[in-house]
C-alpha cells in the first residue's frame, strides 16, 4: 500500500517554542491531508483538512493560529504548533488521501509523540 | 455531530476468535474502517467496507454490517499474540475527515 512517512516520531520542547512536524507522502499525489491528534487512552479527533495550494479547514474548536498548516505540494504537509504549551503535549498523527475519487484509503504516518516541558 | 463508540477492552483466549463491535450515528456514512494501533505507532487500515455491503472477509478478519442498526463488527479468526493492540472503528461520511471511536484494547490470554 501506500506509504505516508511522518517525522520526526518523537520531540521535546520548552513551552514557548514552536515545533514542525512533517508529513509526506511518499509514492502517491495527496491532494487532501488530515491532521489528528490523539490524547492519551481516547480517540483520534480531526484538527484539519488540507488541501493543496489551498488554506486548511480547521474543525470547531481548533486554533488555526496556533496549529499552522501548510499543505504547498502534493507530497508533503506541514503542521506548526507555535508557543508550545504543557497542555499541546499528544501525539498528532497525518493521513493522506490520493486525488481520485476512488481513493477510499486514508493512509497514516507514524504519529509524533510531543512533549510540551 | 456524528459520534462512534466502542467497547474500550475485549480479553480472548490465544485462538479463539475476537469480536469487536461498533457503532455509529452518522446515516450518511459512506465507508467504515477498522484500523490497528500497536503502542507508539500510527495507523495501520486492517479492512474497510462500503456501507452498501454486509459482509467482507479478508483472510482471518471477517467485517459484518448492519447498516439498519449502524452496527459493524471484526472478526479476527484463530486470535495470536501478535493481534495484541488497540483496534478503532472510523465512519467517513459527509465530511472529508474521517470520526473515529475510542478504541478498543484488544488482550490476549496464553
Amino acid at each position: 500500500g501506500a506509504v505516508v512517512s511522518q517525522h520526526p516520531s518523537r520531540v521535546i520542547c520548552k513551552s514557548g517554542t514552536s515545533v514542525k512536524i512533517e508529513c509526506r507522502s511518499l509514492d502517491f499525489q495527496a491532494t487532501t491531508m488530515f491532521w489528528y491528534r490523539q490524547f492519551p487512552k481516547q480517540s483520534l479527533m480531526l484538527m484539519a483538512t488540507s488541501n493543496e495550494g489551498s488554506k486548511a479547514t480547521y474543525e470547531q474548536g481548533v486554533e488555526k493560529d496556533k496549529f499552522l498548516i501548510n499543505h504547498a505540494s502534493l507530497t508533503l504537509s506541514t503542521l506548526t504548533v507555535t508557543s508550545a504549551h504543557p497542555e499541546d503535549s499528544s501525539f498528532y498523527i497525518c493521513s493522506a488521501r490520493g486525488p481520485r475519487v476512488s481513493d477510499t484509503e486514508a493512509f497514516f504516518g507514524q504519529g509524533t509523540r510531543l512533549t510540551v516541558v | 455531530g456524528e459520534d462512534v463508540e466502542q467497547s474500550l477492552f475485549l480479553s480472548v483466549r490465544e485462538g479463539d476468535s475476537s469480536v469487536i463491535n461498533c457503532t455509529y450515528t452518522d446515516s450518511s456514512s459512506t465507508y467504515l474502517y477498522w484500523y490497528k494501533q500497536e503502542p507508539g505507532a500510527g495507523l495501520q487500515l486492517l479492512t474497510y467496507i462500503f456501507s452498501n455491503m454486509d459482509m467482507k472477509q479478508d483472510q482471518r478478519l471477517t467485517v459484518l454490517l448492519n447498516k439498519k442498526d449502524k452496527h459493524l463488527s471484526l472478526r479476527i479468526a484463530d486470535t495470536q499474540t501478535g493481534d495484541s493492540a488497540i483496534y478503532f472503528c472510523a465512519e467517513r461520511g459527509g465530511a472529508d475527515g474521517l470520526t473515529f471511536g475510542k478504541g478498543t484494547h484488544l488482550i490476549i490470554q496464553p
